[in-house]
């Protein structure tokens, strides 16, 4: 595809359950990112990845979130035992350089994810 | 902790006018920054980066970089209805395994009024 395909685009679900999302970025991109959104606020960090390795997860908030990378292409991040303030956009940006021009990311739509 | 801080507005400029968006940023070894804009229920698109001191200069925005007092900003110029969005300054420290890493400010929400 041309972009960065995520899914869902929305995810409803009840607390205490686990989510799963998915991140197919752009084809030869090897760093991968993710962010999660909250309602009215900046773009928050998660994870890198370079090629399938995650040098940086310093952003993950707790334990129950986790994230992989195979091929050095589709990622997943994984939430557990959801909770309420969970709830945000969270979004997957690819980058085509680790070098000089690293910062030059290009994101996905998203997943709302809401938690009841 | 790093940190980018934005005003976060609203800054509303008439049709035609300059609008001055403006950013700093706590660490001094920065290396590079980015300004992105984020229509509302979209996500961010890059229109903007700057590594050296001075102006950078695309069409009608201009970047422009000051190391020594920790600013950054963003200059558009005719403004017009289509340029309001909410713009996120970002900057990338740079080095180790935080190398790409992205730390985004809040966003200034820019309105554009014919």
């Amino acid at each position: 595809g041309a972009g960065v395909s995520q899914s869902p685009s929305n995810k409803v679900t009840e607390k205490g359950k686990d989510v799963e999302l998915r991140c197919d970025p752009i084809s030869g991109h090897t760093a991968l990112y993710w962010y999660r959104q909250s309602l009215g606020q900046g773009l928050e960090f998660l994870i890198y990845f370079q090629g399938n390795s995650a040098p940086d997860k310093s952003g993950l908030p707790s334990d129950r979130f986790s994230a992989e990378r195979t091929g050095g292409s589709v990622s997943t991040l994984t939430i557990q035992r959801t909770q309420q303030e969970d709830s945000a956009v969270y979004l997957c940006a690819s980058s085509p350089l680790a070098g000089g021009e690293a910062g030059e990311l290009f994101f996905g739509e998203g997943s709302r994810l809401t938690v009841l | 902790q790093k940190e980018v801080e934005q005003n976060s507005g609203p800054l509303s400029v008439p049709e035609g006018a300059i609008a001055s968006l403006n950013c700093t940023y706590s660490d001094r070894g920065s290396q590079s920054f980015f300004w992105y804009r984020q229509y509302s229920g979209k996500s961010p698109e890059l229109i903007m980066f700057i590594y050296s001191n001075g102006d950078k200069e695309d069409g009608r925005f201009t970047a422009q970089l000051n190391k020594a007092s920790q600013y950054v900003s963003l200059l558009i110029r005719d403004s017009q209805p289509s340029d309001s969005a909410t713009y996120l300054c970002a900057v990338n420290w740079g080095g180790g395994t935080s190398y790409g890493k992205l730390t985004f400010g809040q966003g200034t929400i820019l309105t554009v009024h014919p």
